[in-house]
C-alpha cells in the first residue's frame, strides 16, 4: 500500500537554527515527490518538485533532497515567517495525477 | 483575480441543507481537483475532472456531488451532510490531469455540519 510519512508532527526551532524535516515513503513507482507550504486557514503552496534519487531544489532558506526511500527539507537559518505546516506528497505512476500526502511537519520559528 | 480561488471561505450547515462550494481557476489549467483536509489527516483527494469530464471519484458518499461546467469553473454540491464532513474543502488545479504536472490550491472552503 502507498504511504507517505512525515516527521516530526511538530518542530519549534529559535530563529537562526537550522533543521531537517523528513518525508519516507512507500509506494509502487515513484514519479514525483512534491513539497507545499500551508499557512493556517490557507490553502497548500507550492514549493518544489523533485523527480529522481539525487535530485536536489533550494529556494531561499529551503533546499530539498530525494533519496530512494526518503525526501528531506533543510531549513537553514530560518525567521519567523517560516512558520508553517511543510507537506509532503508523492504522485505514483498508476492512475491519473494523484497526488498522496502526508499528515505534514508544524513548524514553529519562535523570534 | 488570479490562481485559484474559492467561495465561500467559511460555510456553516445544517444535517437537512443544501449549499454549494465554488472554484474559479485563472491559470489556463485543464484539470481541476477536490480534496478534504481534515485534522491530523492527510489531505484526501475527492475528484478529479480533466477537460469537463471527471476521471477519477475515489469513493465519495453521494452527499458530495461534483459539477464542472467548463475547464475554469468546478462546484461542490453538497446535501444532508453529516457532522463528519466537517472538514477545510480545498479546490486545485493542474495543466493536465496526467502525471507529473504540479498542482495549485486554492485557499480552501471551511466547512462546519451542525
Amino acid at each position: 500500500e502507498d504511504q507517505v510519512t512525515q516527521s516530526p508532527e511538530a518542530l519549534r526551532l529559535q530563529e537562526g537554527e537550522s533543521s531537517s524535516l523528513n518525508c519516507s515513503y512507500t509506494v509502487s513507482g515513484l514519479r514525483g515527490l512534491f513539497w507545499y507550504r500551508q499557512d493556517p486557514g490557507k490553502g497548500p503552496e507550492f514549493l518544489f518538485t523533485l523527480y529522481s534519487a539525487g535530485e536536489e531544489k533550494e529556494k531561499e532558506r529551503l533546499k530539498a533532497t530525494l533519496t530512494k526511500k526518503e525526501s528531506f527539507l533543510h531549513i537553514t537559518a530560518p525567521k519567523p515567517e517560516d512558520s508553517a505546516t511543510y507537506l509532503c506528497a508523492v504522485q505514483v505512476q498508476t492512475g491519473a495525477n494523484n497526488l498522496f500526502f502526508g499528515t505534514g511537519t508544524r513548524l514553529t520559528v519562535i523570534p | 483575480e488570479t490562481g485559484v480561488t474559492q467561495t465561500p471561505r467559511h460555510l456553516v450547515m445544517g444535517m437537512t441543507n443544501k449549499k454549494s462550494l465554488k472554484c474559479e481557476q485563472h491559470l489556463g489549467h485543464n484539470a481541476m481537483y477536490w480534496y478534504k483536509q481534515s485534522a491530523k489527516k492527510p489531505l484526501e483527494l475527492m475528484f478529479v475532472y480533466s477537460l469537463e469530464e471527471r476521471v477519477e471519484n475515489n469513493s465519495v458518499p453521494s452527499r458530495f456531488s461534483p459539477e464542472c461546467p467548463n475547464s475554469s469553473h468546478l462546484f461542490l454540491h453538497l446535501h444532508t451532510l453529516q457532522p463528519e464532513d466537517s472538514a477545510l474543502y480545498l479546490c486545485a488545479s493542474s495543466q493536465e490531469s496526467s502525471i507529473q504536472e504540479t498542482q495549485y490550491f486554492g485557499p480552501g472552503t471551511r466547512l462546519l455540519v451542525l
